[in-house]
């Protein structure tokens, strides 16, 4: 069965600076897509990053991207530049075949002004 | 375009009494999935429909319930409530390809007491 493992329930970060989150999963197929989300107090799951397994380049959105390790089945996301709407729950996501995602239990991010 | 709307936000039930709570998707979203976020337990997915199918089933008893209808909104049924069973609801909507991202409502909280 898939897994997917957040070890950092919580963390912080100075704004302007760049923190580090990080993500492992467990599967045993070859193809498939990992997610990062955010959820700020408002409740409202919001996708950051996508990155499908068969790439090697890490995905990049804006200030967001990942270090995707393929054979460590490690999935970071990296967030340049924090600013204080980056205060949110972070959770990351594993989707295979069909819409069942497996999601990590998150890490709480706090920006600190 | 109108995203994933789900009603109630809130619900306060009692043990043992039924609850149904409603999601309107994405348009032309035709699959819908439903998760339960707990704190510290993550999401955990329920079940998802596509074309008024259940499709995939998550670990739950049988109190859990869902359907489809024709114009791809979804509600989920909960009967006998348990304390337990207090958490947020979140439905997400996506495209049916492999790969797509969820697209999340706000979540419907729920209390049982």
């Amino acid at each position: 069965a898939q897994t997917v493992t957040q070890s950092q329930p919580e963390m912080s970060v100075q704004e302007a600076e760049t923190v580090t989150l990080s993500c492992t999963y467990d599967t045993s197929e070859n193809n498939y897509y990992l997610f990062w989300y955010k959820q700020p107090p408002s409740r409202q799951m919001i996708l950051v990053i996508r990155q499908e397994a068969y790439k090697q380049q890490n995905a990049t959105e804006n200030r967001f991207s990942v270090n995707f390790q393929k054979a460590a089945k490690s999935f970071s996301l990296k967030i340049s530049d924090s600013q204080l709407g980056d205060t949110a729950m972070y959770f990351c996501a594993y989707g295979h075949t069909g819409n069942q995602f497996y999601f990590g239990t998150g890490t709480s991010l706090t920006v600190i002004p | 375009k109108a995203g994933v709307t789900q009603t109630p936000r809130y619900l306060i039930k009692t043990r043992g009494q039924q609850v149904t709570l409603s999601c309107s998707p994405i348009s032309g979203h035709r699959s819908v999935s439903w998760y339960q976020q707990t704190p510290g337990q993550g999401l955990q997915f329920l079940f998802e429909y596509f074309s008024e199918t259940q499709r995939n089933k998550g670990n739950f008893p049988g109190r859990f319930s869902g359907r489809q209808f024709s114009n791809s909104r979804s509600e989920m049924n909960v009967s006998t409530l348990e304390l337990g069973d207090s958490a947020l609801y979140l439905c997400a909507s996506s495209l049916d390809r492999v790969g797509s991202p969820l697209h999340f409502g706000n979540g419907t909280r729920l209390t049982v007491t």
